[in-house]
């Protein structure tokens, strides 16, 4: 079945440590998009890439890396600059141009800071 | 200016009621507009697309006012079911694709 797969569904980091979230796609899509989401808030737009080995910062880039190696994978990597991580993290893909297209999620992960 | 704005609600409402949500955008070359629907703890999913012309979906009627930069969604004789979080979508220059903070409906019995 095709869809977008996030691993792994809760992780726990202490402080001061990097962690990274996976994100893999096998609907050949194009567009790639991370976001956080805090508790009663809406989506906020952490990265974006419209293509391999290319990628642009959203809203909230600061504390926050990623890669775009290959098209199915988009790792989100979040460091100990980003003073507090722990929020649902949001995944997602979009095909072709992006215009007037369906954007397609994964299930989040759930990070936790202790 | 936040990019794109909600009222976050919540919106409760009884079954059967008609409710209407509005979301305004602030940058005027946005192409694309969505309503996305998410429930408690589970990612967002694509409720409609919104068109230029305004669309139905049984229940559901989105519109566009390009002039005032708002996207519109009516839901007509509200079921339990309807109970979510509504988030609006606007794409916005290349690939940018921005949610709103999304406004909570509770449907009561």
């Amino acid at each position: 079945d095709g869809g977008i797969t996030q691993s792994p569904k809760y992780l726990f980091r202490k402080e001061g440590q990097n962690v990274t979230l996976s994100c893999e796609q096998n609907l050949n899509h194009d567009a790639m998009y991370w976001y956080r989401q805090d508790p009663g808030q809406g989506l906020r737009l952490i990265y974006y890439s419209q293509i391999v080995n290319d990628f642009q910062k959203g809203d909230i880039a600061e504390g926050y890396s990623v890669s775009r190696e290959k098209k199915e994978s988009f790792p989100l990597t979040v460091t100990s600059a980003q003073k507090n991580p722990t929020a649902f993290y949001l995944c997602a893909s979009i095909e072709g141009t992006g215009w007037n297209t369906e954007a397609f999620f994964g299930q989040g992960t759930r990070l936790t800071v202790v | 200016r936040k990019e794109v704005e909600q009222d976050p609600g919540p919106f409760n409402v009884p079954e059967g009621a008609t409710v209407a949500f509005n979301c305004t955008y602030s940058n005027s070359a946005s192409q694309s507009f969505f309503w996305y629907r998410q429930d408690c703890r589970k990612e967002p999913k694509l409720l409609m697309s919104v068109y230029s012309s305004g669309n139905e979906d049984g229940r559901f009627t989105a519109q566009l006012n390009r002039a005032s930069q708002y996207i519109s969604l009516l839901i007509r004789d509200s079921k339990l079911s309807d109970s979510a979080t509504y988030l609006c979508v606007v794409t916005s220059g290349t690939y940018k694709y921005i949610f709103g903070t999304g406004t909570r409906l509770k449907v009561l019995a």
